[in-house]
């Protein structure tokens, strides 16, 4: 079945850092590709997408790119803020189940003045 | 526009009794899902219900149902309360149509089974 597998947390970076969240993922076909922010307390926040291979997907200054060959979308960011800090998901959706969002297991983001 | 609305936003039951959920779609949106986030398992497809109809299932027992209604708001329910029900429950919404495949989510129920 449809997995995606997430870097462990939490990671912890200094303000202006450069960040990298890798995320890797195992489908069928040509799924969209997703990244989505929660912030304490709340729901998710769409952050970015891609929908087919080589797409970059950008959003508030965060990257990430469609890679068939290496089935990965890492997410990244040239200098994090301590706004930035929250718990990271890496998502997919196969076409043909346009529903059902199967989700990585998250990344804490912690960065610090 | 408004983002998806769900109440409420806690609730606290007791095993055996059972609860309701409300989620109201953005407007425009005629397909909404429903998650489960727990700390052991992460984010679960619950169900998604589009045009009244559900249109998909995850892995949970028939204790878990939904229901949409024609302005598209929808409900979910669980009977017989779990210890392990506690959770926060995500609802999401999405326009339907074709490489229209992003979910837009509300702020989630939580919901403490004691």
């Amino acid at each position: 079945g449809d997995s995606v597998t997430q870097m462990e947390g939490p990671v912890t970076l200094s303000e202006e850092a450069f960040l990298t969240i890798n995320c890797t993922y195992t489908a069928t076909g040509y799924p969209s590709l997703f990244w989505y922010v929660q912030y304490p307390g709340e729901g998710l926040q769409l952050l970015l997408k891609a929908t087919k291979a080589d797409d970059k997907g950008s959003n508030k200054g965060f990257e990430a790119t469609y890679r068939k060959e290496t089935t990965s979308f890492h997410l990244e960011k040239g200098s994090v803020q301590v706004s930035d800090s929250a718990v990271y998901f890496c998502a997919l959706i196969r076409t043909g189940t346009a529903s059902k969002l199967t989700f990585g297991t998250g990344t804490r983001l912690q960065v610090t003045l | 526009k408004a983002g998806v609305t769900q109440t409420p936003r806690y609730l606290i039951k007791t095993r055996g009794q059972q609860v309701t959920l409300s989620c109201s779609p953005i407007s425009g949106h005629r397909s909404v899902s429903w998650y489960q986030q727990t700390p052991g398992q992460g984010l679960q497809f619950l169900f998604e219900y589009f045009s009244e109809t559900q249109r998909n299932k995850g892995n949970f027992p028939g204790r878990f149902s939904g229901r949409q209604f024609s302005n598209s708001r929808s409900e979910m329910n669980v009977s017989t309360l779990e210890l392990g029900d506690s959770a926060l429950y995500l609802c999401a919404s999405r326009v339907d149509g074709i490489n229209k495949f992003e979910q837009y989510f509300g702020p989630g129920t939580r919901l403490t089974v004691t």
